[in-house]
């Protein structure tokens, strides 16, 4: 089955620094690459995805960069503020006629003020 | 208006006991999901159900089970609970193949 491996698994950055955080993946027939941010006590919620036939996606100061022949892909976070502080996971979607989303081990993102 | 919404938040029950975690989504998805999250942060699915149907059933012991009444709701009943069961179950849903969103949680403490 598919396995995603995430580094590191805790980041520490200056206010205004970048972050970049990186996923590898092991099934090539992966297609959907989500970035899930969890902050504490609460869920986790989609920050950005992005599909296999792109290979890069920005939404302002978050993107994320998809390498499907080295099946790694990398969420890029320039300025951070201190409301980025969180856990940040990756995962890939295997379809086999059922979605199954396979996280990584998750990055704890610190953001010293 | 929450979208995915699950109760209890937070559960504290002795070994042994039989507790039930309920969860409604009002997005109109049609594919629900149980995932667990253990004490190091890594969030791994249990279960998926399509349209009332299982599609997905991880190797989850078989006191776990879930119960789909509607498209809507998927409850995730667990027997004879374990020291080992304590974690946080997040309830998901998504709309065929979409994106999936995630409950808040339920953080379930067995003493």
């Amino acid at each position: 089955g598919e396995n995603v491996e995430q580094h590191p698994s805790t980041l520490s950055v200056q206010e205004g620094d970048s972050a970049v955080i990186k996923c590898t993946y092991s099934d090539s027939a992966s297609n959907y690459f989500p970035w899930y941010k969890q902050e504490l006590g609460k869920g986790p919620q989609l920050i950005i995805d992005i599909r296999s036939n792109v290979g890069e996606k920005k939404d302002q100061r978050i993107a994320v960069t998809l390498n499907k022949t080295a099946k790694h892909f990398s969420l890029h976070i320039t300025e951070t503020q201190p409301e980025d502080s969180a856990v940040y996971f990756c995962a890939a979607i295997l379809f086999q006629g059922a979605q199954k989303l396979v996280f990584g081990q998750g990055t704890r993102l610190t953001i010293n003020p | 208006d929450t979208a995915v919404s699950q109760t209890p938040k937070y559960l504290v029950t002795q070994m042994g006991n039989d507790k039930s975690i309920k969860c409604e989504q009002n997005l109109g998805h049609d594919t629900m999901y149980w995932y667990k999250q253990d004490s190091k942060k890594f969030l791994k699915i249990m279960f998926s159900y399509n349209n009332k149907e299982l599609i997905i059933n991880e190797t989850v012991p078989n006191r776990f089970s879930p119960k789909s009444p509607d498209k809507a709701h998927l409850n995730l009943h667990i027997n004879s609970l374990e020291l080992g069961d304590s974690a946080v179950y997040f309830c998901a849903s998504s709309f065929r193949g979409n994106t999936i969103y995630f409950g808040e949680g339920s953080w379930l403490t067995v003493v």
